[in-house]
């Protein structure tokens, strides 16, 4: 079964800084991966989605790429500030004929210092 | 309201006790999920709607049971818990579409503590 490993480990980083956050997965390539930010205690919000077939998407200051062969993703955070501390999951689709259903990753706590 | 709206925020329950979780969606999507979330670990499905018909249930024991009355609200019925089940429940809700990729968007959460 498809498996997804985020650097368990809580990122620290300088305000100012770019922040990188890896999603790597073990199985099959999903038609997309999606990835959300989640604040303590609250539930996961939304960011960005990017498609098999894309490279690379943006928003602001984010950027996600996707590496089929790797079978990687990375999120970046350039120009970090300390209100995007929080913790980042990222999450993959099952093909249609194994339910369709979003896995999550356990998520990676980033830390950015003023 | 807005987006999608879940109480109780906070939960303290016996082991002995039946209580509900509600959960509304205020997006017209058409589907809506469960999910547990204990510390350090991934978010765990255990309920999906789609339709109101309910397409998934992950293995979850069944003193968690869930109802669908319409595509807007879903309920998580609880009854003797224990104390392992204490966690975070999220209700979340998307648009599903035939090969269409969805995001999915969150409620809250209810944070459930077993005694």
């Amino acid at each position: 079964s498809q498996k997804i490993e985020q650097n368990s480990e809580a990122l620290n980083i300088q305000e100012g800084k770019t922040a990188t956050l890896t999603c790597n997965y073990t199985n099959y390539s999903p038609a997309y991966l999606q990835w959300y930010r989640q604040d303590p205690g609250r539930g996961p919000v939304f960011l960005l989605l990017i498609r098999e077939n894309e490279k690379e998407k943006r928003k602001e200051r984010l950027k996600v790429t996707f590496d089929t062969t790797l079978k990687q993703s990375l999120f970046h955070i350039t120009a970090s500030q300390p209100a995007d501390s929080a913790t980042y999951l990222c999450a993959l689709d099952e093909p249609y004929n194994q339910g369709g259903k979003l896995i999550f990753g356990q998520g990676t706590e980033l830390s950015v210092k003023p | 309201e807005t987006g999608v709206t879940q109480t109780p925020r906070h939960l303290v329950m016996g082991m002995t006790n039946k209580k509900s979780l509600k959960c509304e969606q205020h997006l017209g999507h058409n589907a809506m999920y469960w999910y547990k979330q204990s510390a350090k670990k991934p978010l765990e499905l255990m309920f999906v709607y789609s339709l109101e018909e309910r397409v998934e249930n992950n293995s979850v024991p069944s003193r968690f049971s869930p109802e669908c009355p319409n595509s807007s609200h879903l309920f998580l019925h609880l009854h003797t818990l224990q104390p392992e089940d204490s966690a975070l429940y999220l209700c979340a809700s998307s648009q599903e579409g035939a090969g269409l990729p969805y995001e999915q968007y969150f409620g809250p959460g209810t944070r459930l503590t077993v005694t």
